[in-house]
């Protein structure tokens, strides 16, 4: 299948620090790159929709001031959380869609916020 | 916008036995429904998925089913084994390349 690589798998940043989280898709090129976001013992839950060369769509509740996303090539995207409080530690994954309807999952960030 | 209910949150069963996790969804406009497995700490794993024109499909010890009347899917698991202990997420998608919906998730447990 295809691969998607997400970069770093554990951050630990203080209270008011700006992490970036990298997302390339290796092997495909992935016109549409999701992130989700992913409390303990819960579901996936979409934070936006990025297509390259165009702004990110968010979800509704998700600041986009907050977590900038940047989808600048076919193979890259980024999500940056910008003055990260312990409330926004949590896992962090990305996905690319390939061929139309399937996503293939980066391997996730684990957010820890002090 | 479309919804997916997915059940039991737990499921235990004894090696060998077969396990089954229920989805239901509310846009009749959802055409793809994959599941997921996904493992403490990991990335989700795409198992098997199945497209609206499709009532069955089956790899191996897994197998999925389509009721779009009812809007209903389902995983089966046939002949369970530990390492199929996981916490399994069925989603769908409203359209062409859209987002994924996911469900609750079912953590499967499967005990030797």
């Amino acid at each position: 299948g295809a691969v998607v690589s997400q970069h770093p798998s554990w951050v630990i940043c203080k209270s008011g620090t700006s992490v970036k989280i990298e997302c390339r898709s290796l092997d495909f090129q992935a016109t549409t790159m999701f992130w989700y976001r992913q409390f303990p013992k819960q579901s996936l839950m979409l934070m936006a929709t990025s297509n390259e060369g165009s702004k990110a769509t968010y979800e509704q509740g998700v600041e986009k001031d907050k977590f900038l996303i940047n989808h600048a090539s076919l193979t890259l995207s980024t999500l940056t959380v910008t003055s990260a409080h312990p409330e926004d530690s949590s896992f962090y994954i990305c996905s690319g869609a390939h061929q139309g309807d399937i996503q293939y999952f980066g391997a996730g960030t684990r957010l820890s916020v002090l | 916008g479309e919804n997916v209910e997915q059940h039991p949150s737990t499921l235990s069963v004894q090696e060998g036995d077969s396990a089954v996790i229920k989805c239901t969804y509310s846009d009749s406009a959802s055409n793809y429904f994959p599941w997921y497995k996904q493992e403490l700490g990991k990335r989700p794993q795409l198992i098997i998925d199945i497209r609206s024109n499709v009532g069955e499909k089956k790899d191996q010890r897994i197998a999925v089913t389509l009721n779009k009347t009812a809007k209903h899917f389902s995983l089966h698991i046939t002949e369970t084994q530990p390492e199929d202990s996981a916490v399994y997420f069925c989603a769908a998608i409203p359209n062409q390349g859209g987002k994924l919906i996911f469900g609750q998730g079912t953590e499967l447990s499967v005990k030797p």
